[in-house]
């Protein structure tokens, strides 16, 4: 199974938003709204951030949202902030009933 | 609250077996629908090793398929990894995680532990 591809790097100034990119295909992304997302800053495990594709769990700010169309999930970050500097992560359930996580996205608040 | 916590060795021989333990605390194992092992080489992302269901059936990424064994064991209530055949390119932080009932994300993860491959 392939990894959705994501940016390696994003990056935004305090206040501004950002938006990050996971592209997959039929098999993944596009076939189900299963699509989560997981900031991770370093030496620290992932956090779930956005699951169903545009669901936020209880604690997660209303400043990141998700989205899909077709193939492609996107996770929003508005209001950027110095604490939402860190790795993003995508993640879709398959065809074949297992997860599949993208490449990852550096994002630099500047 | 569900807590997870990885253990085992942090250095395993090449062509060795690696294995793994992940605790849960704080939540039966027998109530969630799959536990999870995923694994960061370091500098690297996420890549997802499989799934357990605590009567024992399992997913694995085909990629690892070959050399992956999950297992769980519910009087102890913890599951465990174990991966044969190591080379350095196994090296990596393997963290255990939690898919909750009917959910499609791992919700709970542990922190995470480093193991190493190398003579």
């Amino acid at each position: 199974q392939s990894a959705p591809t994501q940016p390696a790097s994003v990056s935004g100034s305090p206040g501004q938003s950002i938006t990050i990119s996971c592209t997959g295909t039929i098999n993944d992304v596009g076939g189900y709204n299963f699509v989560s997302w997981y900031q991770q800053h370093p030496g620290k495990a992932p956090k779930l951030m956005i699951y169903d594709v545009t669901d936020r769990p209880s604690g997660v700010s209303n400043r990141f949202s998700g989205s899909k169309s077709g193939n492609t999930a996107s996770l929003t970050i508005s209001g950027l902030q110095a604490e939402d500097e860190a790795d993003y992560y995508c993640s879709s359930y398959t065809i074949r009933s297992t997860w599949v996580f993208g490449g990852g996205t550096k994002l630099t608040v500047l | 609250q569900v807590q997870l916590q990885e253990s085992g060795p942090g250095l395993v021989k090449p062509s060795d077996t690696l294995s793994l333990t992940c605790a849960v605390s704080g939540y039966s194992i027998r109530s969630s629908d799959y536990w999870g092992w995923i694994r960061q080489p370091p500098g690297k992302g996420l890549e997802w090793i499989g799934n357990i269901y605590f009567s024992g059936t399992t997913y694995y990424n085909p990629s690892l398929k070959s050399r992956v064994t999950l297992s769980v064991d519910t009087s102890k209530n913890q599951f465990s990894l174990n991966l044969s055949s190591v080379t350095a390119v196994d090296t990596a932080v393997y963290f255990c995680a939690r898919k909750g009932p009917g959910l499609f994300y791992f919700d709970y993860w542990g922190q995470g532990a480093l193991v190493t491959v190398s003579s």
